[in-house]
């Protein structure tokens, strides 16, 4: 697609149901991150995915996060039994590679809100 | 570890005014540096970016910001603020030895006045 594209872009859900959050990056990017952005913690790292393996989950805050690629193109971070402290903006961003200098393209974001 | 500082969290400049905002940042490795721009309910913008050409590096929209290795800093400026400049900034250093991951500043947010 033209952009990175993310869904939903808003998601209300109530404190220990699971979440589903999607990325379609840009068509050809091989390198795709999630960031998550909240009021106390700016934007953090969460995880980096080179083709559909990640070899950096080092941001992933506990097991309730987890999140795969499939066919070197959409990604799904799942975030299990929410809690309150996991609502934020979710970010996804794709590149042409992780050796292109950066400067990736970033989608609007989900903004979770766990009630 | 990498990390950028951004010094004030709200800076506030009248239209026609120089925009100046600060980033300082901390790499053991020469370092990518990028500047993202953030209006509301949107993602983030590149503005520009730095990845050891020239220290003076121009953007989008008037922007520009120069690597200063002396000082470690990659301050952004804009001679001329417009109402449109509204917005946060974010200033960001690249990890090439981890897959390119970002490291953010905490942001700044621009308020131009009339």
């Amino acid at each position: 697609g033209a952009g990175v594209s993310q869904s939903p872009s808003n998601k209300v859900t109530e404190k220990g149901k699971d979440v589903e959050l999607r990325c379609d990056p840009i068509s050809g990017h091989t390198a795709l991150y999630w960031y998550r952005q909240s009021l106390g913690q700016g934007l953090e790292f969460l995880i980096y995915f080179q083709g559909n393996s990640a070899p950096d989950k080092s941001g992933l805050p506990s097991d309730r996060f987890s999140a795969e690629r499939t066919g070197g193109s959409v990604s799904t971070l799942t975030i299990q039994r929410t809690q309150q402290e996991d609502s934020a903006v979710y970010l996804c961003a794709s590149s042409l590679g992780p050796d292109r200098g950066g400067g990736y393209t970033f989608g609007s974001g989900t903004r979770l809100t766990v009630v | 570890a990498q990390s950028v500082t951004q010094l004030g969290s709200h800076v506030s400049v009248s239209e026609g005014a120089l925009v100046l905002l600060r980033c300082n940042y901390s790499s053991s490795v020469p370092p990518y540096l990028f500047w993202y721009v953030q209006y509301p309910n949107q993602g983030l913008q590149l503005l520009l970016k730095y990845t050891s050409a020239a220290t003076l590096v121009k953007g989008i929209n008037g922007f520009e910001a120069e690597f200063k290795k002396s000082e470690t800093s990659f301050h952004l400026t804009k001679p001329s603020a417009h109402m449109s400049d509204a917005a946060e900034y974010f200033c960001a250093v690249s990890d090439q030895a981890a897959g390119n991951k970002l490291t953010f500043g905490g942001g700044t947010r621009v308020l131009v006045k009339p």
